[in-house]
């Protein structure tokens, strides 16, 4: 257990609709990162969170948001969801920044039919 | 963008065996992790190499980083089945992470 929750395990919606996952980090870890991982393009890095500023970037779409909150949690917004948006997301965090090891959680599986 | 590519994509080996799974990526980088995957579940970090020269041992794994020649390589000493899963390399790169494919590791008693 790497002690990064993630909620809902499973989501299955329906295409234009709105989803958030939540993920609550390690105790005392300030990073939060956000990661993609589908068949057609594998593991991608979406966003960073350090202590609730946004970090780093990656590639993230524009119909994806996601925040970090005062108590550290984080959530991704993905919006207007299309059929290709169906994957893994994985949050991972660690101590401060990047250069260091993360830990992810166990992944929200999203389902868009 | 940032290319990173692993090789070979699928590893069948035999227990006892070592083999080595490498990792090319496209630009300068200082920061290179490695990380596991078992089927159907998270992701967990092996390694994480800072610097050129750097190398890194845990138990039957050992990651080495070659920045000049952009290489990073993951070496399995003496395989058995439970290092059977699937390992990506990452860079980062201007405060971006770029993934290899990944490499599928099956273990053969």
């Amino acid at each position: 257990d790497s002690g990064v929750t993630q909620t809902p395990k499973h989501l299955i919606t329906a295409t234009g609709q709105r989803v958030t996952l939540r993920c609550s980090p390690r105790s005392g870890d300030l990073s939060v990162y956000w990661y993609q991982q589908s068949l057609d393009q594998g593991l991608q890095f979406l966003i960073q969170y350090y202590n609730g500023e946004e970090r780093a970037k990656g590639n993230i779409l524009e119909r994806f948001s996601a925040q970090q909150f005062p108590d550290l949690h984080s959530e991704l917004n993905l919006s207007s969801l299309e059929l290709g948006d169906s994957a893994l997301y994985f949050c991972a965090s660690s101590p401060y920044s990047l250069g260091e090891t993360q830990y992810f959680g166990p992944g929200t599986r999203l389902l868009v039919l | 963008e940032l290319k990173v590519e692993q090789n070979p994509l699928f590893l069948s080996m035999q227990e006892g065996k070592n083999y080595t799974i490498y990792c090319n990526y496209s630009t300068t980088s200082d920061r290179l992790y490695w990380y596991r995957q078992d089927p159907g579940k998270s992701l967990e970090s092996l390694f994480v190499l800072l610097s050129n020269g750097a190398v890194k041992q845990e138990g039957r794994l050992m990651a080495s980083l070659d920045t000049k020649a952009r290489l990073s390589t993951l070496h399995i000493t003496a395989a058995v089945h439970d290092l059977s899963a699937t390992y990506f390399c990452a860079v980062a790169s201007s405060n971006q992470f770029y993934f290899g494919t990944g490499t599928s590791l099956t273990v053969i008693p």
